[in-house]
């Protein structure tokens, strides 16, 4: 069973720099698999972020792409968020979850998340 | 701006039938994409509960079935549990964002 858990700082500064990393047991990192970010403001609904391949390419939503870097660590089974320049609009509980699907990249699906983590801008 | 529009809320009396709705347009539902659905309980992992528009994962019961027609989707659930309280959140690829598009949630009652 594949699990994930996203870890990182709970406050952040407005202009700083928003940190998370996704530790995934019970499989590698290294699989035909995308591994993605996710994020819900309060009272809002879910927004993809972007998801990263083992070999390092990634999709970025354009709407955040100036502000994103993804990166995957295959030594520690872990892959990692990082978005600067936070606002308060980047307040949100941030998921990291599993695209997996075979074949047509286009009928992918997230089929494991973790719980998601709480992660405030303020000063 | 690409959107998946669902309706706030929806609710229904145990036992009874609901459906959810998720409206998109020709660069996602419409573009041939396929929709998938969520359930959401706060503070927890989304649970994927219907892939591929009508799939079901192993594990999700059959009182769950998913549907596609034209540019929108449908999520509906037989038998209305408690425990089916919930927030569900279609999903697709958009063309114009290429990338993801969520659905802005659904918050089914189950009065």
């Amino acid at each position: 069973q594949v699990q994930l858990q996203e870890s990182g700082p709970g406050l952040v500064k407005p202009s700083g720099t928003l940190s998370l990393t996704c530790a995934v047991s019970g499989g590698s990192i290294s699989s035909t698999y995308w591994w993605s970010w996710v994020r819900q403001p309060p009272t809002r609904g879910l927004e993809w972020i972007g998801e990263i391949y083992h070999r390092g390419t990634t999709n970025y939503n354009p709407s955040l792409r100036s502000r994103l870097t993804m990166s995957v660590d295959k030594s520690t089974n872990q892959f990692s968020l990082r978005l600067s320049s936070v606002t308060a609009a980047d307040t949100a509980v941030y998921f990291c979850a599993r695209l997996y699907g075979s074949g047509n990249y286009y009928k992918k699906r997230f089929d494991y998340w973790g719980q998601g983590i709480l992660v405030t801008v303020f000063s | 701006q690409s959107v998946l529009t669902q309706p706030p809320s929806v609710s229904g009396a145990p036992g009874l039938r609901v459906t959810i709705s998720c409206s998109g347009s020709s660069s996602n539902i419409g573009a041939g994409y396929d929709v998938h659905w969520y359930q959401h309980l706060p503070g927890t992992a989304p649970r994927l509960l219907i892939f591929g528009d009508s799939n079901r994962p192993s594990g999700v019961p059959d009182r769950f079935s998913g549907s596609k027609s034209g540019t929108s989707a449908s999520l509906a659930i037989t038998g209305l549990q408690a425990e089916d309280e919930a927030d569900y959140y279609c999903q697709s690829y958009d063309s114009s964002l290429s990338g993801w598009l969520f659905g802005g949630g659904t918050k089914l009652t189950v009065l």
